[in-house]
């Protein structure tokens, strides 16, 4: 079964810049979450999918923002980029009712 | 969810049990234990998770105390590529996948595998 894909891999944009990044979950996943990755603040929690629809959000201003379509493929956008939005962009895919997440290998934004 | 503390790092010789130990004092009698890794510049990676029985997979095995207080993570033959930072996690089981909050990933510990 193949794993979780992200694409694009590595994006460059510069300040004021939107960005949008796309998650394919594996195959009969219909959870969907993201998460971003910083040195200074590690591994945070920006927001989960399932059904088309945003279960939880982590503490993020609305400068991010998501969605997930019919097929359970989400993606993520951020608007209004900042230098501080820099970082690697972590999308996971689990199935109802399990905790047991599966990462992807991320894309890794930077702003300049 | 209960907050975990683990060693920042710690090193171990290649072919040797590495045991990784990770406190949860507070953890409650709902909450379950989550191991995950991340290898540099990858995204994280499953490895077990348990109640309150020990746990063995094909990865590791999760030793968890009889009061759940702490328990500890064992790679049986580590190998260099188990090189990695290692998360010890403990929530509720969510309603789907991210559950309340999503996954809170504390520091970690760094595990070095020395040739």
């Amino acid at each position: 079964k193949a794993g979780v894909t992200q694409t694009p891999r590595y994006l460059i944009k510069t300040r004021g810049q939107q960005v949008t990044l796309s998650c394919s979950p594996i195959s009969g996943h219909r959870s969907v979450s993201w998460y971003q990755q910083t040195p200074g603040q590690g591994l945070q929690f920006l927001f989960e999918y399932f059904s088309e629809t945003q279960r939880n959000k982590g503490n993020f201003p609305g400068r991010f923002s998501g969605r997930q379509f019919s097929n359970s493929r989400s993606e993520m956008n951020v608007s209004t980029l900042e230098l501080g939005d820099s970082a690697l962009y972590l999308c996971a895919s689990s199935t109802w009712g399990t905790d047991t997440q599966y990462f992807g290998p991320g894309t890794r934004l930077t702003v300049l | 969810d209960a907050k975990t503390t683990q060693p920042p790092s710690m090193d171990c010789a290649e072919g040797r049990a590495a045991n990784l130990p990770c406190n949860h004092s507070t953890i409650s009698g709902n909450e379950y234990v989550y191991w995950y890794r991340q290898i540099h510049s990858q995204g994280p990676q499953y490895i077990i998770h348990g109640l309150k029985n020990n746990e063995t997979n094909e990865m590791a095995s999760l030793i968890i105390t009889e009061d759940r207080k702490s328990s500890t993570l064992i790679l049986p033959h580590a190998t260099l590529r188990d090189t990695a930072v290692y998360y010890c996690i403990v929530r509720v089981l969510g309603y789907s996948g991210g559950g309340a909050e999503g996954l809170t990933f504390g520091k970690g510990t760094h595990l070095i595998i020395q040739p």
